[in-house]
């Protein structure tokens, strides 16, 4: 079946700028999660969505970022007035009930550069 | 709080060679562990996991992982390595009441001919 999918690929911007990316979980997985990878902090957790609860924000860097998941599947991260340490990989994952041993199947990320 | 050490930055292996990454973890209680790999441009996909029961895990690709709670590891292993595993490999940790995972800084594998 199909998996996670991200939109889009690759997005630069010019440093101000505010940009959204985008997430398709798979098919009935009630837990979506975003993580930024970057070169000098590696894999973070960012922000968690569970069903109708309130999502976990634990992991954003800044008020700048924010993110929607619109009637519990498609999910939208929006950064604001973007900065150059913004620039990174962005990647959506997707479980299907969330628990802690279930598995996270992550999409293919979105490639963000901030001129 | 949780922590992930992956001493090995880069790794050299030379095809047919067997292979073991390690990975430590920090925490109090039993974890689950998971091995991750990501291939130039993809996204990341799960090779093992580890949660309860035998401390030896079987994974796709032919890969391995031993849980040794006195040592707090959970290294990855592989009896004989194809040009095709040179990757990067993420040790991610996760417990109960915390949804989100905490991933190593990652190993990349290189394998010579």
């Amino acid at each position: 079946g199909a998996g996670v999918s991200q939109s889009p690929s690759n997005k630069v911007t010019e440093k101000g700028k505010d940009v959204e990316l985008r997430c398709d979980p798979i098919s009935g997985h009630t837990a979506l999660y975003w993580y930024r990878q970057s070169l000098g902090q590696g894999l973070e957790f960012l922000i968690y969505f569970q069903g109708n609860s309130a999502p976990d924000k634990s992991g954003l860097p800044s008020d700048r970022f924010s993110a929607e998941r619109t009637g519990g599947s498609v999910s939208t991260l929006t950064i604001q007035r973007t900065q150059q340490e913004d620039s990174a990989v962005y990647l959506c994952a997707s479980s299907l009930e969330g628990a802690s041993a279930d598995t996270q199947y992550f999409g293919p990320g979105t490639r963000l550069t901030v001129l | 709080a949780q922590s992930v050490t992956q001493p090995d930055i880069h790794i050299t292996v030379s095809e047919g060679a067997s292979l073991e990454l390690r990975c430590n973890y920090s925490y109090g209680a039993t974890p689950y562990l998971f091995w991750y790999v990501q291939s130039p441009g993809q996204g990341l996909q799960l090779l093992l996991k580890y949660f309860s029961g035998d401390t030896l895990v079987q994974g796709i690709k032919g890969f391995e992982a031993e849980f040794k709670r006195s040592q707090s590891s959970f290294n990855l292993r592989k009896p004989s390595v194809h040009w095709s595993d040179a990757a990067e490999y993420f040790c991610a940790v996760g417990n109960t009441g915390f949804q989100k995972l905490v991933f190593g800084t990652g190993t990349r594998l290189l394998v010579s001919p």
